[in-house]
Formats: C-alpha cells, structure tokens, sequence
C-alpha cells in the first residue's frame, strides 16, 4: 500500500481527456512539490511533470498537471495511442525523510 | 546528452551481496545529488536511496535501512549501491537516477534477481 493514492486504471478514446488523481497528506503533498513520470514498458521512466505543474522541454503540452492542498492530478488531453503507459506521481514525505511514489496508474486508449 | 549507465546486476543468493555502478556523464556530475529507484516484478516504482551531490547525506527507504548502501565516487562521475543481506523480495530492475526531489534522467536498469 503506497503513501500515495492513485487509481491503478484510466482509459479514454483518442482525443478524449483523461485526469489521473493522486492523494497524499500533509507530509508529502501538502508541504512539497509533486512531480509526475511516465513509465512505458521495457524503457526508462520519464519526467513527465515537475513542480506540480511544469513541462519539461520536450513534453507535449497534453499533458498537464495542478496540485490542490494534499491532492494532485495529471490530465492528458487529446489522448494518443502513444499515451498508452503507466504514469506515477510523486513526492518527497517529510515524516518519512524519503521518496513517495503512488501504485501508478495504467492507461489505456480505447 | 545525460547518461547513465548501470551495471552490477544479476543472479545472486539470499544472504547474499551485489554491489551496483552506475556511470554519469552529459552534465556536472558533481553538483547533483543521485538516486536509486527499483521495480520488482508486476510492481510499481520504489524509490530505495538519495545521496547528495557531496556525498554528505544519504537517505534510505525503510525496506533497505540497515542493508543497503549508497556512495559515490565524483572524480570517477560513478554512484554505487552496496546491497547485502539480499531477499527475495529485493527482486527488481534497479534504475540509477539523476536529482533528489525532481528525478529528470533515467537509466535504461539492471536487473538484480535475488534466489537459490
């Protein structure tokens, strides 16, 4: 069971939008910048967002993402069929002096 | 262009010890702290050790406290990771990572399998 809550499954059509959430609390997302990864099998994961909301160079700008209090999420807009991955969010836990990651979330395009 | 390249991995006992590289190049290695990340099998990212950029701090998950070590060698642009006393569940790809709190490069992994 992960310090971070993600849902393990989204999907879409092309085209569509799709939100991926992920909860914390007041030790992690609450008090630090949450950062987002994209992991398509057999590769290296991605930075994909950094600092709640910045794209690194390179990034489409599909993808974005917003952090709320001890919430975060990633939306993908315009779904590609190379969007099909798993995306991670995550983040430094003060209490536990370490690195948070969520379950990550498998996304499908329909 | 960042590199990293690990290497150590493979086939060992439980009990057993490995010893992981992994080679920096592309960016000034010495100024940036770096990471070990791993994925068992079926699993998700795990996050295992941080090492600052002056080797001064390191930071450990609670599943490897005690039995993993990290270190890093910055006139050689190498990091190390020490793993003894391996489990069974200590079974993944083990990716070198560039950054503390944003990880923005990635190894390509080794793979560690730990059984008899």
């Amino acid at each position: 069971q992960s310090v971070l809550t993600q849902p393990p499954s989204a999907s879409g059509t092309p085209g569509q939008r799709v939100s991926i959430s992920c909860s914390g609390s007041s030790s992690n997302i609450g008090s630090n910048a949450v950062n987002w990864y994209q992991h398509l099998p057999g590769t290296a994961p991605k930075l994909l967002i950094y600092t709640n909301n910045q794209r690194p160079s390179g990034v489409p700008d599909r993808f974005s993402g917003s952090k709320s209090g001890t919430s975060a999420s990633l939306a993908i807009s315009g779904l590609q069929s190379e969007d099909e991955a798993d995306y991670y969010c995550a983040a430094w836990d003060d209490s536990l002096k370490g690195y948070v990651f969520g379950i990550g979330t498998k996304v499908t395009v329909l | 262009e960042v590199q990293l390249l690990e290497s150590g991995g493979g086939l060992v006992q439980p009990g057993g010890s490995l010893r992981l590289s992994c080679a920096a190049s592309g960016f000034a290695y010495s100024s940036y702290a770096m990471a070990w990340v791993r994925q068992a099998p079926g699993k998700g990212l795990e996050w295992v050790s941080t090492i600052s950029y002056s080797g001064t701090d390191t930071y450990y998950a609670d599943s490897v406290k005690g039995r993993f070590a990290i270190s890093r060698d910055n006139s050689k642009n190498t990091v190390y990771l020490r793993m003894n006393s391996l489990r069974a569940e200590d079974t993944a790809v083990y990716y070198c990572v560039k950054g503390h709190i944003v990880l923005d490069y990635w190894g390509q992994g080794t793979l560690v399998t730990v059984s008899s």
